[in-house]
């Protein structure tokens, strides 16, 4: 089943401490993608990839890395996490834009920053 | 600069009334605009695309270029139709989603 997996799906940690937030798809896509959630904001882009060892800023990219050493794996790191990051996170996975195509996004992590 | 607009972002009907979600893009190339709907507790999954011209759950959406809209339309709304849909954009380079719509169907 094509699927997009990211984890944990609930994390609460405090302001400071290092965290990471995997994700990975299984349909061999070379665009991957994370997005945040806030009321009222909808998705705003954090970081993209294009392919492997390809990673470019989103709209909102402060505070978080990302890393694309595999084709199916796109983790998300927040170095020093901050209350302002409290938000609920997705990862998306499709075709390369210019090929066209539908996302597929991941069920969703809910971070809260204390 | 914003590319997709959704200026609704709460919409409420009653139950079999007609429904529409407004969405403009800012694009001059050839456009490539989906739905995507997120019911509650849920990830986001495709509700339809412009190129298939297809209804969804009784969803259409006609894409204006004149105009520069998308618009997402149901005659009668049903309950399971509380949900919060997103407009969004592939401009051939980058894919852009609008800041949403919550959609409530009253009873």
């Amino acid at each position: 089943e094509a699927q997009v997996t990211q984890n944990p799906r609930y994390l609460i940690t405090v302001t400071g401490k290092k965290l990471t937030v995997t994700c990975s798809q299984n349909m061999n896509h070379e665009y991957m993608s994370w997005y945040r959630q806030d009321p009222g904001l909808g998705l705003r882009q954090i970081y993209y990839s294009m392919n492997v060892e390809v990673t470019d800023k989103g709209d909102v990219p402060e505070g978080y890395k990302v890393s694309r050493k595999e084709k199916r794996n796109f983790p998300l790191i927040l170095e020093s996490p901050s209350p302002n990051q409290t938000s609920l996170y997705f990862c998306a996975s499709s075709l390369l834009p210019s090929q066209g195509g539908k996302a597929f996004f991941g069920q969703g992590t809910r971070l809260t920053v204390v | 600069a914003q590319r997709v607009t959704q200026p609704e972002k709460l919409l409420s009907v009653f139950k079999g009334a007609p429904v529409e979600l407004k969405c403009n893009y800012s694009y001059s190339g050839s456009p490539e605009l989906f739905w995507y709907v997120q019911y509650s507790r849920q990830r986001l999954q495709l509700l339809l695309r412009h190129i298939s011209r297809e209804s969804i759950k009784g969803f259409t959406a006609d894409l204006n270029k004149g105009e520069t809209s998308f618009h997402l339309k149901k005659p009668f709304a049903q309950e399971e139709d509380s949900a919060m849909y997103y407009c969004a954009l592939n401009t051939g380079n980058q894919f852009y989603f609008g800041t949403g719509t919550s959609l409530t169907v009253i009873p």
